[in-house]
């Protein structure tokens, strides 16, 4: 079935460095891919996304290219912020619906001031 | 602002009580709207598919008995833990799709059960 495979955490990084996350799939037919982020005491927010094979989806510095040849979404910001201290999901929707998304297991990261 | 909205963020119980988490979209219907559960350090797995006026569509291995769906209406749907033990203790989060390109999730409930 499908799955999502992420980097696992935490990571810890100080105020303006470079940030990389890594995902990969597996998934029959073509998936939409997402990341997801949680903020402290917040619900699960869509942070970007990406439909089909070199789609590159951008948010808020973040970007994420979807790479079919190596069924990657690797999530990546030039300069990362403490604001930027979350969990990130990447996931994938189902084939059966486009709604009913398939999650990794989360990726806690902090930021140092 | 939210346009899904959870309640309660945080419950904690006895063993053997039942407990009702409300999912509800403020701004827009919803005629399907999904649960997931997530273990410490561990993925958001889907338990279950909400379907308003019909019956839900559970994932293999979740105990529909146990785990009650209902989506009464095109704005709620609950999931009740009935009769708790301490193993259903986790973080559940319920989702709604607002047209066909993107699902909203609530804030999550944390159920501890004592």
């Amino acid at each position: 079935g499908n799955s999502v495979t992420q980097m696992e955490g935490p990571v810890t990084l100080s105020e303006e460095a470079f940030l990389t996350i890594n995902c990969t799939y597996t998934a029959t037919g073509y998936p939409s891919l997402f990341w997801y982020v949680q903020y402290p005491g917040e619900g699960l927010q869509l942070l970007l996304k990406a439909t089909k094979a070199d789609d590159k989806g951008s948010n808020k510095g973040f970007e994420a290219t979807y790479r079919k040849e190596t069924t990657s979404f690797h999530l990546e910001k030039g300069s990362v912020q403490v604001s930027d201290s979350a969990v990130y999901f990447c996931a994938l929707s189902d084939s059966s619906s486009a709604s009913k998304i398939i999650f990794g297991s989360g990726t806690r990261l902090s930021i140092r001031p | 602002g939210a346009v899904v909205s959870q309640h309660p963020s945080r419950v904690i119980c006895k063993s053997g009580t039942s407990v009702k988490i409300e999912c509800r979209s403020l701004d827009f219907q919803a005629t399907t709207m999904f649960w997931y559960r997530q273990f410490p350090k561990q993925s958001l797995m889907l338990m279950a598919t909400s379907n308003e006026g019909s019956k839900a569509t559970y994932e293999q291995g979740v105990e529909k008995d146990k785990f009650l769906i209902n989506h009464a209406s095109l704005t709620l749907s609950t999931l009740t833990v009935t009769s708790a033990h301490p193993e259903d203790s986790s973080f559940y989060i319920c989702s709604a799709p607002r047209g066909d390109t993107e699902a909203f999730f609530g804030q999550g409930t944390r159920l501890t059960v004592v």
